[in-house]
């Protein structure tokens, strides 16, 4: 079975600097997906990047980045310039490759709160 | 519609009563999950639907709790005899085939009184 931690139940980062948010996993398996899921108090998840396991090169989206380490199993966010719309519980999630039906469920961390200061 | 849709969006009801919650997928995605999340709490897995296949159902906390999914499309998560500690967020999400992305809904809110 996976596990997702996410060891920082709350973080709070001034508008415009940089925030970093802790993930790590544990698996046994060699293929997989990880995602980070941002859930603003409107209650929808929303999906802000996704990393294959295979790709050793990390994912990026605009003012997000990742910084996967395999072997070490961690998957931090890095959101760049904060901004006040970021303020939301954002959970870290891993997905076995889909190539394999059986059991492709979403396994979740429990989630870090970040709120966004003016 | 063009996204996940649930209903109903909240619904209270009393210590005893059945529930039904449903979700209508986005068309064409062949997987539907539901999740559970209780108050500030992380998302805690309930039943996956996969194409035809049989679903996994290793989440569902007890036997009050059952799901199904007609003709591969719209999916309702049915709980019986409801408890207090019921009360949470029940989030559907869908997904494609070939995709790794989940598409959620906005969840329906679950209030046993």
């Amino acid at each position: 079975a996976q596990t997702v931690t996410q060891s920082q139940p709350e973080m709070s980062v001034q508008e415009a600097e940089t925030v970093t948010l802790s993930c790590t996993y544990d698996t046994s398996e060699s293929n997989y997906y990880l995602f980070w899921y941002k859930q603003p108090p409107s209650r929808q998840m929303i999906l802000v990047i996704r990393q294959e396991a295979y790709k050793q090169q990390n994912a990026t989206e605009n003012r997000f980045s990742v910084n996967f380490q395999k072997a070490a199993k961690s998957f931090s966010l890095k959101i760049s310039d904060s901004q006040l719309g970021d303020t939301a519980m954002y959970f870290c999630a891993f997905m076995k490759h889909i190539e394999d039906n059986a059991g492709n469920m979403l396994t979740f961390g429990g989630g870090t709160r970040l709120m966004v200061k003016p | 519609g063009a996204g996940v849709s649930q209903s109903p969006s909240n619904k209270v009801t009393e210590k005893g009563k059945d529930v039904e919650l449903r979700c209508d997928p986005i068309s064409g995605h062949t997987a539907l999950y539901w999740y559970r999340q209780s108050l500030g709490q992380g998302l805690e897995f309930l039943i996956y639907f996969q194409g035809n296949s049989a679903p996994d159902k290793s989440g569902l906390p007890s036997d009050r709790f059952s799901a199904e999914r007609t003709g591969g499309s719209v999916s309702t998560l049915t709980i019986q005899r409801t408890q207090q500690e019921d009360s949470a967020v029940y989030l559907c999400a869908s997904r494609r085939t070939g995709s790794g992305e989940l598409f959620f809904g906005e969840g329906s809110r679950l209030t046993v009184l």
